[in-house]
């Protein structure tokens, strides 16, 4: 089946700091991939959405310039946090789309700013 | 995509069936019915999905009713490794791999020895 790879799994950074994400399709090739944060019991809020080749396309309230997303192939798109603050501190998810598999989630990345 | 509504918890007691509803009076004919399970500080895991059909996998049963406005995900013999939340999902096909999921609030399902 399909697995989509992120990496890391848990990050602590300073305040002030920037922190890349990286979510892979291991098998598969993405055309789309998801990038989501979900704050404690929370459900899962989508941040943007990354096109291969494209300009990600952000969602009301998610700054485009803090949250810099890299989507330069088909098996990898990058999340980069800017200026990290601890506000920013949540979990943050990936999701990969392919037409034959439909979506394949990441297994998440825990962020805490300190 | 059409809104779905599910209880927000639920217990289930060890290997006993558990049933899981969800509502989407609002459901679309190309709208498909899609259900993910997310494990606690884990990615959501794909479970099954149907569009009217009655579907069934190694994981799970979907029961979805004739006018299409409910469904019932069953995991017949619980384990306490199910416990999670459960996502009840409408959108269109998997072919429209560019449209994302929009998550709702879910069903905590707690399982019990």
């Amino acid at each position: 089946g399909a697995v989509v790879s992120q990496h890391p799994s848990r990050v602590i950074c300073k305040s002030g700091t920037s922190v890349k994400i990286e979510c892979r399709s291991l098998d598969f090739q993405a055309t789309t991939m998801f990038w989501y944060r979900q704050f404690p019991k929370q459900s899962l809020m989508l941040m943007a959405t990354s096109n291969e080749g494209s300009k990600a396309t952000y969602e009301q309230g998610v700054e485009k310039d803090k949250f810099l997303i890299n989507h330069a192939s088909l098996t990898l798109s990058t999340l980069t946090v800017t200026s990290a603050h601890p506000e920013d501190s949540s979990f943050y998810i990936c999701s990969a789309s392919d037409r034959n598999y439909g979506y394949t989630f990441g297994s998440g990345t825990r962020l805490t700013v300190v | 995509d059409a809104k779905t509504t599910q209880p927000p918890s639920m217990d289930c007691a060890e290997g006993r069936a558990a049933n899981l509803p969800c509502n989407h009076s609002t459901i679309s004919g190309n709208e498909y019915v899609y259900w993910y399970r997310q494990i606690h500080s884990q990615g959501p895991q794909y479970i099954i999905h149907g569009l009217k059909n009655n579907e069934t996998n190694e994981m799970a049963s979907l029961i979805i009713t004739e006018d299409r406005k409910s469904s019932t995900l069953i995991l017949p013999h619980a384990t306490l490794r199910d416990t999670a939340v459960y996502y009840c999902i409408v959108r269109v096909g998997p072919r429209n791999a560019g449209n994302m999921l929009t998550f709702g609030g879910g069903t905590r399902l707690m399982v019990k020895p």
